[in-house]
């Protein structure tokens, strides 16, 4: 079985801050992982993924995230956050036997000040 | 790119009646496409996988006579939510996989249901 755990459901940050929205993953099998984003009644649209190639994985927009299979962990960051980051972000998992049905964690909703 | 597309984004029905949302890939063919219902400020939830040609696969909990999954084709699975009632209110999305790229799932810009 595999789930997904997203710590903090809201992060505040100032613009130009950090961003860090944490990912832990279970998995019984090698997991592929990713992180999508959601604007409001919209669809998702996909960040970056980790499909057991770099444990380093860069995606679109300046986000960048690590798999760390040790921790069980795939935090997503980026050096400077935007006011057009907020949003609603999910980290999300499956496995090359699962094909892309996807477990999804509960998200984080990333709020951004000027 | 690999677009899919879902219609309508927005409809709203009366309760007893039934509803129709269609997803589909634009510009590849989709051997598999999924169904996801969000409920407000909470996460998607899959609800079936469906294969082209075959019957969906429900997941544990999910009423199939209630959701009726479709795919006639490698372009187009539809979903009817049969006579709706209030608290099938959601926000519906699809995603679909490329033939023989099953390492990305390519998501539709979703369906809100209002049931009144």
């Amino acid at each position: 079985a595999q789930s997904v755990t997203q710590l903090g459901s809201h992060v505040s940050v100032s613009e130009g801050a950090l961003v860090l929205l944490r990912c832990n993953y279970s998995s019984s099998v090698p997991p592929y992982l990713f992180w999508y984003v959601q604007y409001p009644n919209q669809g998702l649209q996909l960040l970056l993924k980790y499909t057991s190639a770099a444990t380093l994985v860069k995606g679109i927009n300046g986000f960048e995230a690590e798999f760390k299979k040790s921790e069980t962990s795939f935090h997503l960051t980026k050096p400077s956050a935007h006011m057009s980051d907020a949003a609603e972000y999910f980290c999300a998992v499956t496995s090359s036997e699962a094909g892309t049905a996807l477990i999804f964690g509960k998200g984080t909703t990333l709020s951004v000040s000027s | 790119g690999a677009v899919v597309s879902q219609h309508p984004s927005w409809v709203i029905c009366k309760s007893g009646t039934s509803v129709k949302i269609e997803c589909r890939s634009l510009d590849f063919q989709a051997t598999t496409m999924f169904w996801y219902r969000q409920f407000p400020k909470q996460s998607l939830m899959l609800m079936a996988t469906s294969n082209e040609g075959s019957k969906a696969t429900y997941e544990q909990g999910v009423e199939k006579d209630k959701f009726l999954i479709n795919h006639a084709s490698l372009t187009l699975s539809t979903l009817t939510v049969t006579s709706a009632h209030p608290e099938d209110s959601s926000f519906y999305i699809c995603s679909a996989d490329k033939q023989r790229m099953n390492t990305e799932a390519f998501f539709g810009q979703g369906t809100r249901l209002t049931v009144v």
